[in-house]
């Protein structure tokens, strides 16, 4: 698995709120990634890193920001947290051989 | 349409059958990933593969890349099995994802 971890693991917050997620790795992987899964769309990217600092967004990046201050660690943030991002978050990393991914993180927002 | 589809999108199977699932994809890529999802649980790369054929136990997976179409083939499958396998094309240092193909195996 990498070394990956995400926290927390399930979270219930209300409309408005920010909300933020940590993925955590513990291999040096250069490349991070924030996906949304929900029924019917498959994996969609959020955010991806591609070093310290260095982020780019993906295909569904409205309402959320990254960050990248340290290698080991992504941060994906809800800045006002809306219904539509009730979702399983997932991180993820690359390797030249696969990708790894965290065990997912449950959102719903009320 | 989208740049990653898979077919069926969901199969049922029973018990020693042999499994075919289908991914064709519109987007120029440098390799192609086949993952698995068990029910409530967590997404694992099963292979990548960006030219021929891998083998790994009972699955297989091909890629023709002329015809931008790939196969993940379950031989003898059994009931653990079942789970969601998902397509995925790196392209430009990002993963474009198919919709899943939920697969059930009855004893």
């Amino acid at each position: 698995d990498a070394g990956i971890t995400q926290s927390p693991r399930h979270k219930v917050t209300e409309t408005g709120t920010p909300v933020t997620l940590r993925c955590h790795q513990t291999e040096n992987h250069r490349y991070m990634y924030w996906y949304r899964q929900d029924p019917g769309h498959g994996l969609r990217l959020i955010h991806y890193s591609y070093g310290v600092k260095d982020t780019d967004k993906g295909e569904v990046s409205d309402g959320y920001s990254v960050s990248r201050s340290k290698t080991e660690d992504f941060l994906l943030t809800l800045e006002s947290a809306t219904s539509s991002q009730t979702s399983v978050y997932f991180c993820a990393i690359s390797t030249q051989d696969t990708q790894y991914f965290g065990p997912g993180t449950r959102l719903t927002v009320l | 349409k989208n740049e990653v589809e898979q077919s069926p999108q969901n199969l049922t199977a029973q018990e020693g059958e042999f499994i075919t699932i289908n991914c064709s994809y519109s987007v120029g890529i440098s390799a192609l990933h086949w993952l698995q999802q068990h029910p409530g649980g967590g997404i694992v790369s099963l292979f990548m593969l960006s030219s021929g054929k891998k083998k790994h136990g009972r699955l297989i997976a091909t890629i023709n890349i002329q015809e931008k179409h790939s196969s993940l083939h379950i031989t003898a499958s059994h009931p653990r099995d079942s789970a969601v396998y998902i397509c995925a094309v790196s392209s430009s240092d990002k993963l474009i994802f198919g919709t899943g193909t939920r697969l059930q195996v009855f004893p």
